[in-house]
């Protein structure tokens, strides 16, 4: 099992395009989670998918949307990247029951 | 005030030393706490949830002070392999919700041969 895994690991965008990071799970988990780590701040969410189909706002929602197609798979789009957006996302999951995450490797994205 | 705090560090401990850390947490509603560890540009990953009465996990033990609102992790016996950043995690559970977690920014920890 691959556990949760996200793609791109590395992109460098200019300002003002778009990209959308990938994010993927085979452990069956309902909660999806999408953070964004910077430095000297602990993760801070972005995005969050209780279920297949739904999908709330966490703490720093503005200048991403995110899709959640099925239960595998939770999306994050950046529609017009600015410098503010340069960070390490994750993705994580949590299963119904469990209390703790597990997270994807993480994506490094630049916006210059 | 962030809601989740910890001393950045870095913690330089001798291999086999002791070392000991804390995490304060504001919101008196948090219901579930944890430790996570993360390695230089790396994924966090769990090392241990903490439990009321407090719990030991090989040379890792964990507590919880919930009247002074902070968990602590101990490490024993420090290896070289403990190099990493700890992330203190607090779950807050408000009514009708998923609940929500907070992280800290973490404590680097540096074990030296």
């Amino acid at each position: 099992n691959a556990g949760v895994t996200q793609t791109p690991k590395f992109q460098v965008l200019k300002t003002g395009q778009s990209m959308t990071l990938q994010c993927a799970q085979d452990m069956n988990h309902n909660s999806m989670y999408w953070y964004r780590q910077d430095p000297g701040m602990g993760l801070r969410l972005i995005y969050y998918s209780a279920s297949e189909g739904t999908t709330d706002k966490g703490e720093v929602p503005n200048g991403y949307n995110v899709s959640r197609l099925n239960k595998r798979e939770f999306s994050l789009r950046l529609e017009s990247a600015a410098p503010s957006q340069t960070s390490v996302y994750f993705c994580a999951t949590r299963g119904s029951g469990q209390t703790e995450q597990y997270f994807g490797p993480g994506t490094r994205l630049t916006v210059t | 005030r962030k809601e989740v705090e910890q001393d950045p560090g870095p913690f330089n401990v001798p291999e086999g030393a002791t070392v000991a850390f804390n995490c304060t947490y504001s919101n008196s509603a948090s219901q579930s706490f944890f430790w996570y560890r993360q390695d230089c540009r790396k994924e966090p990953k769990l090392l241990m949830s903490v439990y009321s009465s407090g719990n030991e996990d090989g040379r890792f033990t964990a507590q919880l002070n919930r009247a002074s609102q902070y968990i602590s992790l101990l490490i024993r016996d420090s290896k070289l392999s403990d190099s990493a950043t700890y992330l203190c995690v607090v779950n807050i559970r408000a009514t009708g919700s998923w609940g929500k977690f907070q992280f800290g920014a973490g404590t680097q920890v540096v074990v030296t041969p």
